[in-house]
């Protein structure tokens, strides 16, 4: 199975300001069709995860330009600008480029 | 607007099965893939697995496989998961989720199941 790691843990953040989540898989997410599935979910307290971002750097309906997706091959980044309290919980990388789909193990982001 | 509504809580006891059940609605329930994940307490997402409502096509995580069995009714655009075997181990939310505008990624959730396996 590909091994999605996640750094930091953990992320404090003030208010308005701007953090960036790293995301590196054990095996190239380059899918043979020339795609690369890596997606960014956000969990907030108590919800379902929510799509954030699509094939690296696609945001999902209504997704506030503030969130930005990059990377490729086995090295992705979600940066997050302006914080707002809505944008507190916890964040998962997910790759569905190889069978089984696997996830992160998630950074929570908190407010400093 | 695209909604999977999920069944309610389950308290089952160890060596027990449970059926839980998603119904789609605001999209044509035969066209999309359905897709399951298991959140333990306190944890991450684990995929358990797909099935296309329209060809009844699987595809099961290996590690769930004798655990996990994927159904649907097509005439009430309902997807079921039945769990047996039960462990304290099974204890966790799951959820239900269709894709959104890629193939490789879960844009629209239902609000999860707690199962909780406890004598």
């Amino acid at each position: 199975d590909v091994v999605m790691t996640q750094t930091p843990v953990s992320l404090s953040v003030s208010l308005g300001g701007q953090v960036s989540i790293s995301c590196r898989s054990s095996q190239s997410l380059v899918h043979n069709n020339g795609n690369t599935y890596l997606s960014w979910y956000l969990q907030k307290p108590g919800q379902s995860p929510q799509l954030l971002i699509y094939k690296v750097s696609n945001r999902f309906s209504g997704i506030s330009d503030r969130f930005s997706g990059s990377g490729s091959g086995t090295d992705f980044t979600l940066k997050i600008s302006r914080v707002e309290p809505d944008d507190l919980g916890v964040y998962y990388c997910g790759q569905g480029t190889q069978y089984p789909w696997t996830f992160g193990g998630g950074t929570k982001l908190e407010l400093k | 607007q695209v909604q999977l509504q999920q069944s309610g809580a389950e308290l089952v006891k160890p060596g027990s099965s449970v059926k839980m059940s998603c119904k789609a609605s605001g999209y044509t329930f035969t066209s999309y893939y359905i897709y399951w994940i298991k959140q333990r307490p306190g944890q991450g997402l684990e995929w358990i697995g797909r099935i296309g409502p329209g060809s009844g096509d699987t595809n099961y995580n290996e590690k769930f496989k004798g655990k996990a069995t994927f159904t649907v009714d097509k005439s009430s655009s309902t997807a079921y998961m039945q769990l047996s075997s039960l462990t304290p181990e099974d204890t966790a939310v799951y959820y239900c989720a269709r894709r959104g505008l890629s193939y490789s990624s879960l844009g629209y959730w239902g609000q999860g199941v707690m199962v909780t396996v406890s004598s």
